[in-house]
Formats: structure tokens, C-alpha cells, sequence
């Protein structure tokens, strides 16, 4: 039973560029949340998808977006990347109405 | 914002001692969760607790929940040099629309051998 995959798992930008990361949720999972998690910080939350929408948004940027396919797999989409973009990128996924969340290792974003 | 507030933010011990964290949140909660994170890469569920429970077992974890005074703590009993970690709690906030985990800052632990 696969868990959350995300790709890649490491990326170097420059500032200026645009990234997208990619993640899969587990196996029997319908929802997909995205964190970005600082050096030293807790992740903080950036935004869920379910049914295809963004169904909550945390306090990000509008350079911030994603996108969630039929299959329940997600992209999340910066634009305009800044030196402070740089972080972790986490991706959980879980069962809508249940909770339960399962991380991926996340995607090691480096902004230069 | 972060909600939650681990304490202390780091933690050494010797192998076979107990660890405690503690956490403080601010608002409301369904269920609080507790964390585990291996050298800056993915989180590992520890254990989940609901608001209406206030204390819960898993393994070598205990876990406790004080509602009034919005805090939890976890324990780790006879700990390991692989227990040597970040852990975090995060918070299930109550509320019709929210679907997000709040997270504090963590809690490094390291367990020598």
C-alpha cells in the first residue's frame, strides 16, 4: 500500500522562476493539503484540495496555487519565486470525513 | 500563525530515560496530534487524542489532554537513540469549515546512547 509520494525531492530556483511540485496521495485517499515548513519552524498550512477545489486557504500569496487532478493526485504552483520560498514542501493526503493524515517526505525547495 | 507552543525546544537525554513535551494551544479543538520528524524529511503520526479524552496510550507513548488549560503533553518512556527526532504537536481546530492542522514550532529531542 503505497503512502504519499511527492517529486522531486529536491530543487534548486532562481529567484524570479516558477516551481511546481507534484505529490500522490496514499492509496483510498481523496484529499490533498500542502505545507511549507521553514528551517526550524512547524510546517504551516498553504491550502487543501478535495473534489477538485481549494477548499481552505492558509495565509499565503497569491503566487501560491494548485491544482487537484480526477485521480486526486496534486501540483502546487509558485510563481515569482522568492529567497523566503525556500523551505520544505510537505504533502498530506486523507480520507474526507474520516482525517487521518499521511505525509509525504516532502520536496526540499532551494531559492537562490 | 502557529498555534501550538512546544516546550522545551530541545531536549537531551541518556538512552532508557523518559521524555516529556509539553504543548500549549489557543483555541478551541477536535483532536490534537502528535508528530514525529526525522532530520527535516517527512512527518510520522505519532498518535491522535480527541477532546473529549484525556489521556491516551500507544507503545512506549503516553499522551494527556487538558482541555481548561489548553495543554498536552507526550511521554516517551525508556527512550532509544532512535526515538532522536523533532517532534511536534498539531491542533484539529473546532469549526465547521476548517480542514487545516496547526502546528507549533517542535521540540528536538536527542536520546544519547
Amino acid at each position: 500500500d503505497a503512502g504519499v509520494t511527492q517529486s522531486p525531492t529536491h530543487l534548486i530556483k532562481t529567484r524570479g522562476q516558477q516551481v511546481t511540485l507534484r505529490c500522490s496521495p496514499k492509496s483510498g485517499h481523496d484529499t490533498v493539503s500542502w505545507y511549507q515548513q521553514a528551517l526550524g519552524q512547524g510546517p504551516q498550512f498553504i491550502f487543501q484540495y478535495y473534489e477538485e477545489e481549494e477548499r481552505q486557504r492558509g495565509n499565503f500569496p497569491d503566487r501560491f496555487s494548485g491544482h487537484q487532478f480526477p485521480n486526486y493526485s496534486s501540483e502546487l504552483n509558485v510563481n515569482a519565486l522568492l529567497l523566503g520560498d525556500s523551505a520544505l514542501y510537505l504533502c498530506a493526503s486523507s480520507l474526507a470525513g474520516i482525517g487521518g493524515y499521511t505525509f509525504g517526505s516532502g520536496t526540499r525547495l532551494t531559492v537562490v | 500563525s502557529q498555534q501550538g507552543e512546544e516546550d522545551p525546544q530541545a531536549l537531551s537525554i541518556q538512552e532508557g530515560e523518559n521524555a516529556t513535551m509539553n504543548c500549549s494551544y489557543k483555541t478551541s479543538i477536535n483532536n490534537l496530534q502528535w508528530y514525529r520528524q526525522n532530520s527535516g524529511r517527512g512527518l510520522v503520526h505519532l498518535i491522535l487524542i480527541r477532546s473529549n479524552e484525556r489521556e491516551k496510550h500507544s507503545g512506549r507513548l503516553r499522551v494527556t489532554l487538558d482541555t481548561s488549560k489548553k495543554s498536552s503533553s507526550l511521554l516517551i518512556t525508556a527512550s532509544r537513540a532512535a526515538d532522536t527526532a523533532s517532534y511536534f504537536c498539531a491542533t484539529d481546530e473546532s469549526g465547521g469549515s476548517n480542514y487545516k492542522l496547526t502546528f507549533g514550532k517542535g521540540t528536538l529531542l536527542t536520546v544519547n546512547p
